[in-house]
C-alpha cells in the first residue's frame, strides 16, 4: 500500500519570504502522480500543483514549485514571496497513474502560518 | 461553473443516532468520491462511484456506513448508528471520467460537512 508522510505539522514564514514544505512517500509503482493541495480554514480543498513521476522536470505554478526526488521518494513544495492568503493546511497526496480516476492518498498535512 | 455542493455544512448528533449527508457534483462529472477527514489527519477515501456503480468501497465501515448514487448524479452518505469516532469532516469530490490508463482528471472538492458526535 502507498503511504504519504508529512513530518512538519506546523510551519511559519514571514510575509514575502520563502518556505519549503516536506513530503515523503512510499510506493512500489514506477509511474504515479504527486500533488500538493491547499485547504484554507473552513474552505474547500484546492489543487496547488501536480507532478507526473515520469517527468524529470520539476513542476512550477507561479510562486509555487516542487523539488521532486524520485529515487529518494521526496516531494517538497516551495512557496516563494509568501502572501497572507497562503495561510492554510497543505496536504501532499499520491495517486497511481495506471488506473482511471484512482483515489488520492493524503499525508497528515502541514499547517502554514504567514507572519505579517 | 458551479462547484461541488454539500449539505449540511455542520451537524451535531448524539452517539447511536443516524445522520445523512448530501453531495451534488459538478455537472458532467461521472466520478464521485466521499472522503473522511478526522481532525489532525489527511482525508481518507470511503467510497468511489463511477456513474451509479461502486468502484472502491474497501475502506467504508459497511456495518454502519452506507452510500448511494441512484441516478448517477447526486449522492447520499449515511451513518447509522453513529459512534464518537465518526466525528470528522466528510468531503465530497468529483471528476470527469478517465479515458485510458494514463488519463488524469482533477478532483474538485466540496466545502465538506463537519460532523460532531456527542
Amino acid at each position: 500500500a502507498q503511504t504519504v508522510t508529512q513530518s512538519q505539522p506546523e510551519m511559519s514564514v514571514q510575509e514575502a519570504e520563502t518556505v519549503t514544505l516536506s513530503c515523503t512517500y512510499d510506493t512500489s509503482e514506477s509511474d504515479y502522480y504527486l500533488f500538493w493541495y491547499k485547504q484554507p480554514p473552513s474552505r474547500q480543498m484546492i489543487l496547488v500543483i501536480r507532478q507526473e513521476a515520469y517527468k524529470q522536470q520539476n513542476a512550477t505554478e507561479n510562486r509555487f514549485s516542487v523539488n521532486f526526488q524520485k529515487a529518494a521518494k521526496s516531494f517538497s513544495l516551495k512557496i516563494s514571496d509568501s502572501q497572507l492568503g497562503d495561510a492554510a493546511m497543505y496536504f501532499c497526496a499520491y495517486r497511481r497513474l495506471n488506473f482511471e480516476n484512482e483515489k488520492l492518498t493524503f499525508g497528515t498535512g502541514t499547517r502554514l502560518t504567514i507572519i505579517p | 461553473e458551479a462547484g461541488v455542493a454539500q449539505s449540511p455544512r455542520y451537524k451535531i448528533i448524539e452517539k447511536r443516532q443516524s445522520v445523512a449527508f448530501w453531495c451534488n457534483p459538478i455537472s458532467g462529472h461521472a466520478t464521485l468520491y466521499w472522503y473522511q477527514q478526522i481532525l489532525g489527519q489527511g482525508p481518507k477515501l470511503l467510497i468511489q462511484f463511477q456513474n451509479n456503480g461502486v468502484v472502491d468501497d474497501s475502506q467504508l465501515p459497511k456495518d454502519r456506513f452506507s452510500a448511494e448514487r441512484l441516478k448517477g448524479v447526486d449522492s447520499t452518505l449515511k451513518i447509522q448508528p453513529a459512534k464518537l469516532e465518526d466525528s470528522a469532516v466528510y468531503l465530497c469530490a468529483s471528476s470527469f471520467p478517465g479515458k485510458g490508463p494514463r488519463s488524469y482528471n482533477e478532483q474538485f472538492f466540496g466545502p465538506g460537512t463537519r460532523l460532531t458526535v456527542l
